[in-house]
């Protein structure tokens, strides 16, 4: 099983709309959680952390599920330029760990 | 923000020759740098672990002898790849935390670098 899996999508949705994307992850023990978002040809950027709690940023809230080790990002009104790849992304727990990244959701917002 | 700054962003080169990338962490210091690699439509792979001041760590399959990481200093790592090849072409990726920031998680990433081998 790999550590953190994703559906690659391609997710094909309208303006306005809502989207949601799942992520699982293998490590019981993992401590931290995060949502990347990655354009074409760039680095990935930090759109999110997920609090166990659940945590709203704007259009964009995260869920964590600890029991079934399943993490959520839900954007509420796509827009345009929410088009990329979303990367989920665990990190370890123990010490200066590099983070493990899915595979990635590609989004495209059509108009 | 932590600024992680990377060069060059894009280098073609021929087959056989050696191709250094640099990852400089501008504003904050960092012990351990990241490199990842990404090939088209995948995901992000950590090759290796680079440590200021000691020997890198490399993941299994990633061959330490073609992909040289030395980390001189608390703001710069480098990446050498060695006798490229084609297969080699991919996106490159560096990576790193502030120091006193270990346990905060984030990565703050370098722009990174296409590397095209002919």
């Amino acid at each position: 099983r790999k550590e953190v899996e994703q559906d690659p999508g391609p997710f094909n949705v309208p303006e306005g709309a809502t989207v949601a994307f799942n992520c699982t992850y293998s490590n019981s023990a993992s401590q931290s959680f995060f949502w990347y978002r990655q354009d074409c040809r760039k680095e990935p950027k930090l759109l999110m952390s997920v609090y166990s709690s659940g945590n709203e940023d704007g259009r964009f809230t995260a869920q964590l599920n600890r029991a079934s080790q399943y993490i959520s990002l839900l954007i509420r009104d796509s827009k345009l330029s929410d088009s990329a790849t979303y990367l989920c992304v665990v990190n370890m727990p123990i010490g200066n760990t590099p983070l493990v990244f899915g595979k990635g959701t590609r989004l495209s917002v059509i108009a | 923000g932590a600024v992680v700054s990377q060069h060059p962003s894009r280098v073609i080169c021929k087959s056989g020759t050696s191709v250094k990338i640099e990852c400089r962490s501008l504003d904050f210091q960092a012990t351990t740098m990241f490199w990842y690699r990404q090939f088209p439509k995948q995901s992000l792979m950590l090759m290796a672990t680079s440590n200021e001041g000691s020997k890198a760590t490399y993941e299994q399959g990633v061959e330490k002898d073609k992909f040289l990481i030395n980390h001189a200093s608390l703001t710069l790592s480098t990446l050498t790849v060695t006798s490229a090849h084609p297969e080699d072409s991919s996106f490159y990726i560096c990576s790193a935390r502030d120091v006193r920031g270990q346990n905060t998680g984030e990565l703050f990433f370098g722009e990174g670098s296409r590397l095209t081998v002919l």
